[in-house]
């Protein structure tokens, strides 16, 4: 079945540090990817998302592109600050599926 | 993308007691999604609100422990019945944006279990 693996948390970073959050895919056909984010006490937020290969999808500052040929779909960010600080979670739609598959989460911290 | 509300936003509870959540969203959609996701873990799907029929389980949940309702298209209801501290979670509804396939996450209900 379609699953989703990210890097292993938790991660830390100094603030204005660069950011990556590697997330790798195993599906069936075309599947559409996402980052959601979910910030201390919340709930889940969308982040970005990419429908099909090389799309990019962005978004207060992030980046995640995405890679069929690696199926990859990394998030990554020039510059962190402080408020970046939560849990980012990605994962993939399959086509004319009903469900998300998640990975399962990294905890990012930011340091003043 | 839809607002989607939740209540309670957090309870404490005896076990053996039920609580029912409410997911309200200010436009109608026809998928809805109840997910839990457990102290520090991710989402996991309990079950698909389905409008006019009985929800669809995941495997490893079933009815009778986590009942559902969907009267109309902008409102469900996930109970969470006989409750253990194994319970306490955090309970998410969603709604999904089909020619998007995209979903978006209400604030979710915190659950404590003692």
């Amino acid at each position: 079945g379609d699953s989703v693996t990210q890097m292993e948390g938790p991660v830390t970073l100094s603030e204005e540090a660069f950011l990556t959050i590697n997330c790798t895919y195993t599906a069936t056909g075309y599947p559409s990817l996402f980052w959601y984010v979910q910030y201390p006490g919340e709930g889940l937020q969308l982040l970005l998302k990419a429908t099909k290969a090389d799309d990019k999808g962005s978004n207060k500052g992030f980046e995640a592109t995405y890679r069929k040929e690696t199926t990859s779909f990394h998030l990554e960010k020039g510059s962190v600050q402080v408020s970046d600080s939560a849990v980012y979670f990605c994962a993939l739609h399959g086509r004319g599926a009903q469900k998300l598959v998640f990975g399962q989460g990294t905890r990012l911290t930011i340091n003043p | 993308s839809a607002v989607i509300s939740q209540k309670p936003s957090r309870d404490i509870c005896q076990r053996g007691t039920s609580l029912t959540i409410q997911c309200q969203v200010d436009s109608q959609v026809t998928m809805m999604f109840w997910y839990r996701q457990q102290p520090g873990q991710s989402l996991t799907l309990i079950a698909t609100a389905n409008q006019g029929s009985e929800a669809t389980y995941e495997s490893g949940f079933v009815i009778d422990k986590f009942p559902i309702s969907r009267p109309n298209l902008t409102f469900s209801t996930l109970t969470v019945s006989n409750m253990s501290p194994e319970d306490s979670s955090i309970y998410l509804c969603s709604v999904e944006d089909p020619g998007l396939e995209t979903q978006y996450f209400g604030p979710g209900t915190r659950l404590l279990v003692l």
